[in-house]
């Protein structure tokens, strides 16, 4: 199995506050990338990264931010966390345009 | 941007029968993969296939990139089989997975 960790696993927090989601790859590859999973969407991508300080907008960007100052650690903010970004979270890696790998998921509840 | 759709959504199978599950893409990609989700919530990469066969025990897959569609097979269904299968695209340069809603297998022993 690829060498990615999600952290934390399980989180709730309350309505306004903000929250980080931390993702950990020990591959050194290039590309990772944050996914929300949702019960009749299948997953949607809401940031990516291709390198160092080098992130894009995915599908679902509105309300995250992300931050990649080095190469195995890819942080998600929710700078203030509403309802709708209650979800299942996953972090996924690949070396190029090759197969991603995911994490295991962070299930984040907003209450 | 690409559309993938995933049929059927929903398929019960008794212990020891076989499936076919159907992705469809709206337009040519450089990359696809089949994932199970198990019961657990873990995405477990199946198959990386943009185009071709590819088996692997029980499973197998196949890509017809020209006609835009790709098949899993699942032969002698086992219950831990069961989860829900997702199909992913990329378009070429896109560099950006998008999935299919998924097929939801159940096997009943």
């Amino acid at each position: 199995d690829a060498g990615i960790t999600q952290s934390p696993r399980h989180k709730v927090t309350e309505t306004g506050t903000p929250v980080t989601l931390r993702c950990h790859q020990t591959e050194n590859h290039r590309y990772m990338y944050w996914y929300r999973q949702d019960p009749g969407h299948g997953l949607r991508l809401i940031h990516y990264s291709y390198g160092v300080k080098d992130t894009d907008k995915g599908e679902v960007s509105d309300g995250y931010s992300v931050s990649r100052s080095k190469t195995e650690d890819f942080l998600l903010t929710l700078e203030s966390a509403t309802s709708s970004q209650t979800s299942v979270y996953f972090c996924a890696i690949s070396e190029s345009v090759s197969e991603q790998y995911f994490g295991p998921g962070t299930r984040l509840t907003v209450t | 941007g690409i559309q993938v759709e995933q049929s059927p959504p929903d398929l019960i199978l008794q212990e020891g029968a076989n499936s076919t599950l159907r992705c469809n893409f709206s337009d040519s990609v450089n990359n696809l993969q089949w994932f199970h989700q198990n019961p657990w919530g873990q995405l477990i990469n199946l198959f990386y296939i943009p185009s071709g066969t590819k088996q692997n025990g029980r499973l197998s897959a196949t890509t017809v990139a020209t006609e835009r569609y790709s098949l899993l097979y699942i032969s002698s269904s086992q219950t831990t089989d069961s989860g829900v299968y997702f199909c992913a695209v990329e378009r070429g340069g896109s560099e950006k997975l998008v999935f299919g809603k998924g097929t939801k297998l159940t096997v009943n022993p």
